[in-house]
């Protein structure tokens, strides 16, 4: 069963720092893509950060580029944003998710997101 | 950037059918998914790759993926699928995902 757990949230003051780690279980670490995906309160979703299994290519969303940086220990099987720099509007739940990426005949991409975690919440106040 | 449009609301009776659509500029260039997301709870994978179901979720659930537009179609809707739902999208200029704004269906 895939699990992961996210832990490292809570408040914060405009312009400090918080790390989150999510720990995964139940599947291939180190050959999966991850990602951060966030929830404002009351809002949608969005997509933060994504690592893949090596380590070797990030991706940020221009709203945390230059700010966050996402990592991940394969040994310990888990995955870390440091989070720079916070404003009030990075106030929200951040989940882990496991990716799941194909490419078909066409060299479409096939990326999605396969398993969530139950969500760490993120408090910036001003 | 590259922007997906749901309708806010979706209301639909118990028993019958809903579509929730999602809008982006060639769409169907793309593979969409859609995930439900009930109060208080982590989002759920209900459909991949435009049209297919994982393990587990209710063949009730149903998708497709032509032009401008990706329906999400709930036949025979239960109480226990009144959700927010958001599709996404992976887009290739960017490399980025993108979800859409989100589609709160009620079973009334």
């Amino acid at each position: 069963e895939v699990q992961l757990l996210e832990s490292g949230g809570g408040s914060v003051q405009s312009g400090g720092s918080l790390r989150l780690s999510c720990a995964a279980t139940g599947f291939t670490f180190s050959s999966s893509a991850v990602s951060w995906v966030r929830q404002a309160p009351g809002k949608g979703l969005e997509w933060v950060s994504s690592i893949i299994g090596s380590g070797g290519d990030t991706n940020y969303a221009d709203s945390v580029k230059g700010r966050f940086t996402v990592s991940r220990d394969n040994s310990k099987k888990t995955m870390y944003l440091q989070m720079n720099s916070l404003r009030a509007d990075d106030t929200a739940v951040y989940y882990c998710v496991k990716e799941k990426r194909a490419v078909d005949t066409r060299l479409v991409r096939k990326y999605y997101f396969e398993y969530w975690g139950q969500g760490t919440l993120v408090t910036v106040s001003s | 950037s590259y922007d997906l449009t749901q309708p806010p609301s979706v209301s639909v009776s118990p028993g019958q059918t809903a579509n929730i659509t999602c809008s982006g500029e060639k769409l169907g260039d793309k593979y969409v998914s859609w995930y439900q997301q009930k109060p208080g709870q982590s989002p759920v994978l209900v459909i991949y790759d435009d049209e297919k179901r994982p393990s587990g979720i209710p063949v009730r659930f149903s998708g497709s993926n032509s032009g401008n537009t990706a329906t999400l179609t709930l036949s025979g809707t239960q109480a226990v699928d009144a959700a927010d739902y958001y599709c996404q999208a992976w887009d290739s200029t960017t490399a980025f995902y993108v979800f859409g704004t989100g589609t709160q269906v009620s079973v009334l």
